[in-house]
């Protein structure tokens, strides 16, 4: 049973269009994080949160927006969507283990912005 | 910012031998060293870790050396098999109260060949 899950796995977009990309955890976990992947760039962090009710911007969080309204759940929200986010969006939650995050990826969405 | 580079981007190997995948860091904060392994079209997951209060770190096949004098840690995999066959990324981050910001690395694409 995946521990992790995000909705939708796949999701065409047009430009200047709203997209949520939602991400579920029964890990129990208080960090959560968005990702996106892009070739030559790894991943890249967008946002992050330590438990409900709080975001955090990432390395890269322009054009974006988070939302953690419990602790299972974070969206990732594009309110103008461009074609430059086009993407693999991954989330994660983390463990603290030691002081130190080990994070549990979700499958993945493929987000296309015409 | 702070970056982890992967040296290699591709690294092919014939199946038996052994791989090393190094990667470089500059936060000299840096405490904590996660690989993860991406199979094609697939999710990542955590293969091994490091944390900065030991130098080396075995686990089954995989082990994972740090040099922190070089900034500097690496990924070594024994006896390879295809299933090893993946794109791993190196990741680092500092220690932080609530979890951490992991930075990845581009990743590296090993191919183990029969």
């Amino acid at each position: 049973e995946a521990a992790v899950t995000q909705s939708p796995r796949n999701k065409v977009a047009v430009t200047g269009g709203k997209v949520t990309l939602s991400c579920n955890q029964t890990n129990n976990h208080n960090n959560m994080y968005w990702y996106r992947q892009d070739t030559g760039h790894g991943l890249r962090l967008i946002h992050y949160s330590y438990g409900a009710g709080s975001t955090e911007k990432g390395d890269i969080p322009d054009g974006y927006k988070a939302s953690r309204p419990s602790q299972e759940n974070f969206s990732l929200i594009l309110e103008l969507a461009t074609p430059s986010q086009t993407s693999v969006y991954f989330c994660a939650s983390g463990a603290r283990t030691g002081g130190q995050d080990t994070q549990y990826f979700g499958p993945g969405t493929r987000l296309l912005v015409l | 910012g702070e970056k982890v580079e992967q040296h290699e981007s591709t690294l092919s190997v014939r199946e038996g031998d052994s791989a090393v995948i190094n990667c470089t860091y500059t936060d000299t904060a840096s405490s904590y060293f996660p690989w993860y392994k991406q199979e094609a079209g697939k999710s990542l997951h955590f293969v091994i870790d490091i944390r900065s209060n030991v130098d080396r770190k075995q686990s089954q096949r995989l082990t994972v050396l740090l040099d922190k004098k070089a900034k500097r840690f690496s990924l070594h995999i024994t006896a390879t098999q295809p299933e090893d066959s993946a794109i791993y990324f190196c990741a680092a981050s500092r220690a932080g109260s609530s979890g951490n910001k992991l930075i990845f690395g581009i990743g590296t694409l090993l191919s183990v060949k029969p």
